[in-house]
């Protein structure tokens, strides 16, 4: 079946623009999970949705950054007044049993590289 | 605490090869292991998962290996391919689903 998707694939944009990315889970997956990878670092948590609970926005790293999930389906994204730091490869994944077991496999989409000038 | 994967950055295998990549972490608390693989311009893609209350698992031409005395695994390649070239990481998860990796080794499978 078809695997976790982000768009835009690449986008660039000016400092001080909000920019929008987008996830489409896996169907009939639960969880869902925004990450950001930097150039040559690993890999750094974000924000966590599950089902109708509350996300978990601990990983959030400025008020900068939101993200909404609708439906329990589609996730978005948002960085507003975007900064240089921001750049990087912003991947999403899902997974089936909603974090209740830490062995729920999280399948990651191709990400979203984000390059802002 | 968060525990994250340490790598040596490269290495470099023949082709046909066996390959070793090693992955130290710091937190003896970690009970579940996950290895990733992660081609250029792509998604990491599990590979394998071992939990703790084992030392060894095997899948398909890949083996991973957990010493948990000195918090170190290994995720053994048999056979190496060209298509294995990738970077390749190690996530210890720490009884929560965030999941947190370093920078990774990074294979290069020569002809």
């Amino acid at each position: 079946g078809a695997g976790v998707s982000q768009s835009p694939s690449n986008k660039v944009t000016e400092k001080g623009k909000d920019v929008e990315l987008r996830c489409d889970p896996i169907s009939g997956h639960t969880a869902l999970y925004w990450y950001r990878q930097s150039l040559g670092q690993g890999l750094e948590f974000l924000i966590y949705f599950q089902g109708n609970s509350a996300p978990d926005k601990s990983g959030l790293p400025s008020d900068r950054f939101s993200a909404e999930r609708t439906g329990g389906s589609v996730s978005t994204l948002t960085i507003q007044r975007t900064q240089q730091e921001d750049s990087a490869v912003y991947l999403c994944a899902s997974s089936l049993f909603a974090g209740g077991a830490i062995t729920d496999t999280q399948y990651f989409g191709p990400g979203t590289r984000l390059t802002v000038l | 605490g968060e525990s994250v994967g340490l790598h040596l950055p490269t290495l470099s295998v023949q082709e046909g090869d066996n390959s070793i990549i090693n992955c130290a972490y710091s937190n003896s608390a970690s009970d579940y292991f996950i290895w990733y693989k992660q081609e250029s311009g792509k998604g990491p893609q599990f590979i394998i998962d071992i939990r703790s209350n084992m030392d060894k698992r095997q899948g398909q031409r890949v083996t991973v290996l957990l010493n948990k005395t000195v918090k170190h695994l290994s995720l053994q390649i048999a056979a190496t391919q060209p298509g294995d070239s990738a970077v390749y990481f190690c996530a210890p998860v720490d009884n929560d689903y965030k999941l947190s990796f370093g920078a990774g080794t990074t294979v290069t499978v020569r002809a």
